[in-house]
């Protein structure tokens, strides 16, 4: 019963490195979601995707890249990392339509240098 | 454009003592509403998940209150317990058939032994 689980919990980069954040949950979850956590602004949506293959922008999608090939997988690509994109990354998922409730991962912390 | 606050933005409070935590949000058109708990460097847990259709949803010592209609939501702890020391955010989902939860900035509670 693992949930939904994140990878890797804890990341070190450098200015304009490319660097990629796993998210993968078991309950075969329509919906999955990115977020980040940063204070002042508290959560906010990246990217989110209504299933395989069909993903949309959320509210802060500049700088990021995401896909869904398989329902389960969910990563989410920064393509060129910059220091305003240092936050706690959050990945959630929820079923059907949406409307159920939305669980989350751990997070991972991401450090930008 | 849907804003979610929550007010207090810290409380503390003895052991044992009932309190409820506030939310609001600007627009009533929403889906759903989502209490979540997040300790100090973890992820989120779903609290609580109340339809618009629905009044109050309880989950032992908790008990989450809707008003479209206001705009507001409580979120009522009974017997307070150290344990419950967290933050504790609101999230609503909008009108839309994407799943995406617009956030409040949260409330930290401190429950002193």
């Amino acid at each position: 019963d693992a949930g939904i689980t994140q990878s890797p919990r804890y990341k070190i980069t450098e200015t304009g490195r490319q660097v990629t954040l796993m998210c993968h949950q078991t309950w075969s979850h329509s919906y999955m979601f990115w977020y980040r956590q940063d204070l002042g602004h508290g959560l906010r949506l990246i990217y989110y995707s209504a299933a395989a293959d069909i993903t949309d922008k959320g509210e802060v999608p500049d700088g990021y890249v995401v896909s869904r090939s398989k329902t389960e997988n969910f990563p989410l690509t920064l393509e060129s990392a910059t220091r305003s994109q240092t936050s706690v990354y959050f990945c959630a998922s929820s079923r059907g339509t949406g409307e159920g409730e939305q669980y989350f991962g751990p997070g991972t912390r991401l450090t930008v240098t | 454009k849907q804003e979610v606050t929550q007010i207090p933005a810290a409380l503390s409070v003895p052991e044992g003592e009932n309190l409820v935590l506030n939310c609001s949000f600007t627009d009533s058109a929403i889906y759903n509403l989502q209490w979540f708990r997040q300790d100090p460097g973890k992820g989120l847990t779903s609290l609580l998940l109340i339809q618009s259709s629905q009044r109050e949803q309880t989950s032992g010592r908790l008990n989450a209150s809707l008003d479209k209609s206001s705009g507001r939501s409580t979120l009522y702890i009974a017997a307070s317990q150290p344990g419950d020391s967290a933050t504790y955010l609101c999230a609503v989902r909008g009108s839309s058939n994407t799943g995406k939860l617009i956030f409040g900035q949260g409330t930290t509670l401190q429950v002193k032994p």
